[in-house]
């Protein structure tokens, strides 16, 4: 039984460029959500999805940032014109049920903007 | 005042001592509560659910305090594989709110 996957673990960008963030949570999950730590920091909460909907987003900056859960696919977390602040580990999490049930981690994607 | 609060630590005890952690949460409509484990540079593990009457799980113990806001984690007979960090986590106004956690170090 397969955890929550992401990919790619590691990701290097310039300042200006697009990262993509991909998760795939676990089988029978329909709720997705997305972390992000920073060096030395608790996690911020993003944005919560389920199948090509998104129920919370309260925690996404405004700009550049966009996430996504199709019905066919990973959820996709986009970040447009990276800049050296972005960079830290993003989590992706899935749960079997919404809100207050436990959450089950991906291994994150550590983003690196140079 | 922030939705949850912990001591940041770093807590150093030795092997075979017992450690506790109290985390304390702004939100009285809170549910639900947790407690995660992460290890440097890894993602966070679920370490067990905090339900009202307390519980246990092995050399782990939980609590939830409603009156005071609070909860706590009580580890018996630490082992060295105990060092990481422990992260308080409370349900919110936002899915899931994680503390920045209490870093703990057993030393032999």
């Amino acid at each position: 039984n397969a955890g929550v996957m992401q990919n790619p673990r590691h990701l290097v960008r310039r300042r200006g460029q697009e990262a993509r963030l991909r998760c795939s949570p676990m089988k029978g999950h329909s709720h997705v959500y997305w972390y992000r730590q920073l060096p030395e920091e608790g996690l911020k909460f993003m944005v919560y999805l389920q199948k090509e909907n998104i129920i919370d987003e309260s925690g996404m900056p405004k700009e550049r940032f966009s996430a996504e859960f199709p019905k066919e696919g990973p959820s996709i977390l986009r970040i447009q014109q990276v800049v050296r602040g972005d960079s830290a580990a993003y989590f992706c999490a899935s749960s079997p049920q919404g809100e207050n049930s436990p959450l089950h981690f991906g291994n994150g994607t550590r983003l690196t903007v140079t | 005042r922030k939705e949850v609060e912990q001591d940041p630590g770093p807590f150093n005890v030795p092997e075979g001592a017992t450690v506790a952690f109290n985390c304390t949460y702004s939100n009285s409509a809170s549910q639900s509560f947790f407690w995660y484990r992460q290890d440097c540079r890894k993602e966070p593990k679920l370490l067990m659910s905090v339900y009202s009457s307390g519980n246990e799980d092995g050399r782990f113990t939980a609590q939830l305090n409603r009156a005071s806001q609070y909860i706590s984690l009580l580890i018996r007979d630490s082992k060295l594989s105990d060092s990481a960090t422990y992260l308080c986590v409370v349900s919110g106004n936002t899915p899931l709110v994680f503390g920045k956690g209490t870093r703990l170090s057993v030393i032999a």
